[in-house]
């Protein structure tokens, strides 16, 4: 079974930095990467498909990115709205998806 | 608007059975494969199982196949979890989710997620 492993687990930032979180796949899964944004009590907004592309309405300043079985999402000029628990999701294998643990992104 | 409502969660205890239902709309619902994801308590997301647009193909996680039977009614838009051999680990809220894909027989990714409804196994 493919392993996602996210970190760091939590990141401690304050408003206006550029933030980068990691992604790691067990094995290739080529481009077949999502990252969602879950803040408390709501479900989880789709961010990121295709390891890069963006969903519908998702801003610039959030850009995904990938070498290998390294994933990156990248928040530039963090606003307070964007504090939340940012999840990966691997869709290459055929019959399951597998997501990540989570990294917490919280004010510094 | 796409909206996706739960029901059927409560409490059981240990070996018990729960039916979960989704009901959707605002989207051609029989094109969509449809997914339940659970959250623990304070935990992360868990991709509990699958089902293709038509139906025809059903997809489980390793931790409740044997136990759990996800189906649909194209014609009532709605996707269902039979959940059999309830255990402790399974308390979570359980959401339903679409799968952006259009025509997917299998699961990718999902862009739009029901507010979950909570499954708390105890005695």
């Amino acid at each position: 079974e493919i392993v996602m492993t996210q970190s760091p687990a939590t990141l401690s930032v304050s408003p206006g930095e550029t933030v980068t979180l990691s992604c790691r796949a067990s094995q290739s899964i080529s481009s077949n990467l999502a990252w969602y944004q879950q803040k408390p009590g709501q479900a989880p907004r789709l961010l990121i498909y295709g390891a890069s592309t963006r969903a519908t309405g998702i801003p610039a300043r959030f850009r995904g990115s990938w070498s290998g079985t390294d994933f990156t999402l990248t928040i530039s000029s963090l606003q307070s709205e964007d504090l939340a628990v940012y999840f990966c999701q691997q869709y290459n294998d055929w019959s399951s998806v597998i997501f990540g643990g989570g990294t917490n992104v919280e004010i510094k | 608007e796409v909206q996706l409502l739960e029901s059927g969660g409560g409490l059981v205890q240990p070996g018990g059975s729960l039916r979960l239902s989704c009901a959707a709309s605002g989207f051609p619902f029989s094109g969509h494969a449809m997914a339940w994801v659970r959250q623990a308590p304070g935990k992360g997301l868990e991709w509990v199982s699958g089902i293709s647009g038509s139906g025809g193909s059903t997809f489980y996680a390793d931790s409740v196949k044997g136990r759990f039977t996800i189906s649909r009614d194209n014609s009532k838009n709605t996707v269902y979890l039979q959940m059999n051999g309830l255990k402790v680990e399974d308390t979570a809220v359980y959401s339903c989710a679409k799968d952006r894909i259009l025509g997917g027989a299998r699961p990718h990714y999902f862009d739009y997620w029901g507010q979950g409804t909570l499954v708390t196994v105890s005695s």
